[in-house]
């Protein structure tokens, strides 16, 4: 079945660490997502792909890289200079174009929180 | 710039009744798509329905239908006969075609809550 995977489920990240999460899709998809979740509220978007090798800074970057080497991966790494890491982080995928309907699909999410 | 506003921070309802989650957005666009989807606890979105700006119709999908206000820039979700796994976030949202619709713009949600 197609979809996206998202790992590891659960992370900890130690001050001054990097951690990277890793999100795989196999849909075909152009377009790619990361955001993220703080407890009882809305997504904010960090980074996003529109094609392979090209990605731009979402609402919240600061603290935060991605790549886009391959049309099925797009990892996230969270840096030593994102002070606040802690929350949950969904990865979505989408065709995209103005006046699209095609939605985005999601992962399963990753938990990441400092020890 | 577009926006999309969800009030109901949190709504409950008895099971097998009928709810509705608001949503009202704002754009300049006159051709747009709203979404909505559905977290539950366990945190994955689900995609429920979509409702494009020029359909003739209200967009429906099984228990999921959309009461789409064009003129009043509003797109209610309407989930008839409410179930126990109906309780999650709900969360609206559109392509947000400033940025050629790329990104989306999601709303803070509503959380809903269904009692036995």
């Amino acid at each position: 079945d197609g979809g996206i995977t998202q790992s590891p489920k659960y992370l900890f990240r130690k001050e001054g660490q990097n951690v990277t999460l890793s999100c795989e899709q196999n849909l075909n998809h152009d377009a790619m997502y990361w955001y993220r979740q703080d407890p009882g509220q809305g997504l904010r978007l960090i980074y996003y792909s529109q094609i392979v090798n090209d990605f731009q800074k979402g609402d919240i970057a600061e603290g935060y890289s991605v790549s886009r080497e391959k049309k099925e991966s797009f990892p996230l790494t969270v840096t030593s200079a994102q002070k606040n890491p802690t929350a949950f982080y969904l990865c979505a995928s989408s065709n995209w174009g103005p006046g699209s309907n095609q939605p985005q699909h999601f992962g399963d999410g990753t938990r990441l929180s400092i020890l | 710039a577009q926006k999309i506003t969800q009030t109901q921070p949190g709504m409950f309802v008895q099971e097998k009744e009928a709810v509705t989650l608001d949503c009202t957005y704002d754009t300049s666009d006159p051709s747009y798509g709203l979404f909505w989807y559905k977290q539950p606890s366990s945190g994955e979105m689900i995609f429920l329905i979509y409702q494009g700006s020029y359909d003739q119709q209200n967009a429906t999908e099984g228990r999921y239908s959309l009461n789409f206000q064009k003129a009043r820039k509003s797109a209610n979700l309407v989930i008839s006969a409410s179930q126990l796994g109906d309780s999650a976030m709900y969360f609206c949202a559109m392509r947000d075609t400033d940025t050629g619709g790329f990104k989306t713009i999601f709303g803070a949600g509503t959380r809903l809550f269904v009692k036995a």
